[in-house]
């Protein structure tokens, strides 16, 4: 069964950094679209950062422009999430997910739809 | 950015009923690109729906999608024990990529 293993996360002073991992296990290609999505407590989800397959694109919204960082190393099976200037509003339990692709006749459609999550690696930003 | 809001907050049904949850959105959503998650306790949010009404692998025919432009719905009908828990629409039509704050579905 395909999975994704989150891990990285912990206690971070406020303007102190951290890198997240996510590791894809039993997925066929190395390749997919991936993001991170995270979750304050007690809160609904918001979108972090997203990289497309080959890595040459990058996506982020305004509130973590500049100071997150979204990578990959295909031969690893690994996304990263470099985080730096982290706040207290930065705490969350941070997930990996997969965008949907849908083959066909040798193409491939990506929606950044989430097909499949990690568990979710807990970040907490405060002194 | 498109902003979305679910309603209703918090919906009471009993075992077998039918839900009827709505999205909507603050603009039209380029090629009705909305999804559907539930989300239980300490779990990631799994996936039901996409692009508004394609369900996921393995998702039990129960749920289904539905809307356009500004205007979505996910219907479940009979519902299950595991059903009950929050609900997330989420658009992909424009960016930023955005989520509902969710609709919360307990056992009446």
């Amino acid at each position: 069964e395909a999975q994704l293993l989150d891990s990285g996360g912990g206690l971070v002073q406020p303007g102190g950094s951290l890198r997240l991992s996510c590791v894809a296990s039993k997925i066929t290609s190395s390749t997919y679209a991936m993001s991170w999505v995270r979750q304050a407590p007690g809160k609904g989800l918001e979108w972090v950062s997203s990289i497309s397959g080959t890595g040459g694109s990058t996506y982020y919204p305004d509130s973590v422009k500049g100071r997150f960082t979204i990578s990959r190393d295909t031969s690893k099976n690994t996304v990263y999430l470099q985080m730096n200037s982290l706040r207290p509003e930065d705490t969350a339990v941070y997930y990996c997910a997969k965008a949907i692709h849908q083959c066909s006749s040798g193409s491939c459609a990506i929606y950044w739809a989430f097909d499949l999550w990690g568990r979710g690696t807990q970040v907490t930003v405060s002194s | 950015e498109t902003v979305l809001t679910q309603s209703p907050g918090t919906l009471s049904l009993s075992p077998g009923e039918r839900a009827t949850l709505s999205c909507r959105a603050s603009q039209s959503v380029s090629n009705n690109y909305v999804a559907w998650y539930r989300q239980t306790p300490g779990q990631a949010p799994r996936l039901l729906i996409y692009n508004a009404s394609s369900r996921a692998a393995g998702v039990p025919d129960r749920f289904s999608g539905s809307g356009s432009g500004t205007d979505f719905a996910l219907t479940i009908t009979r519902l299950e024990p595991e059903d009950f828990a929050v609900y997330y629409c989420q658009q992909y039509g424009s960016s930023p990529l955005t989520f509902g704050p969710g609709t919360k579905l307990d056992i009446k």
